[in-house]
């Protein structure tokens, strides 16, 4: 099972719609990572948070919005998507930003639709 | 530079046969090499990772060769099982720069 868990699982919105997705962690890590998937592709870097401090953006559009609460939780919030971010959202964390390798803990992902 | 280079896109294996993906990368500086396995409906998972100071790593069924000069590594899965059945991911990375995976590999072990 893995320790990244990533809520919802599946989630679709219109293009007008404000939605959420949360990701926790309780490993201690102090690194943690918001990736998009599309399908047949590798993951794509989208923010990286270091010690609950945003230290890469990845030049995302802001209808993509990052938040850190604490060092466990990690939230991506969505407003007014277009159908083609459509895609699998993955959280992933790290113990350590460690130059952004390492070994990377990823969730399940967030299934999205965008209508 | 950035670029991992993986292939081939899609093996398909028989049970009991070795799987080998390969992988090529252009930056020197390159000096941490996992490989990610993915699971239909699943995140990435680490499956094993080298670094350049040894030319093997061996981890049960599954193994990365490393050749430094010629910019190579790949993955070497023996005894392939249907349960191995999957997508791999190579990536690699240096300093502070961000994970650079590879496009992918889709592999499907027939029983």
């Amino acid at each position: 099972d893995t320790e990244v868990t990533q809520t919802p699982k599946h989630l679709v919105m219109g293009m007008t719609n404000k939605k959420s997705l949360k990701c926790e962690q309780h490993m201690g890590h102090r690194a943690m990572y918001w990736y998009k998937q599309k399908a047949k592709k590798p993951p794509e870097l989208m923010f990286v948070y270091s010690y609950e401090k945003l230290s890469i953006n990845e030049s995302v559009p802001s209808r993509f919005s990052p938040e850190c609460p604490n060092s466990s939780l990690l939230n991506l919030h969505l407003h007014a998507l277009q159908p083609e971010d459509s895609a699998l959202y993955l959280c992933a964390s790290s113990q350590f930003l460690a130059g952004v390798a390492g070994e990377l803990f990823f969730g399940e992902g967030s299934r999205l639709t965008v209508l | 530079q950035q670029q991992v280079k993986q292939s081939p896109q899609s093996l398909i294996v028989q049970k009991g046969g070795i799987s080998i993906i390969n992988c090529a990368y252009e930056n020197t500086a390159f000096d941490y090499f996992p490989w990610y396995q993915q699971f239909p409906g699943k995140g990435p998972a680490l499956l094993i990772a080298i670094r350049p100071d040894v030319s093997e790593k061996k981890e049960g069924r599954f193994t990365i060769s490393f050749n430094k000069s010629a910019k190579q590594f790949s993955l070497h899965i023996m005894d392939s099982q249907p349960g191995d059945s999957a997508t791999y991911f190579c990536a690699a990375s240096f300093g502070s720069e961000k994970l650079v995976f590879g496009k992918g590999t889709k592999l499907t072990v027939n029983p």
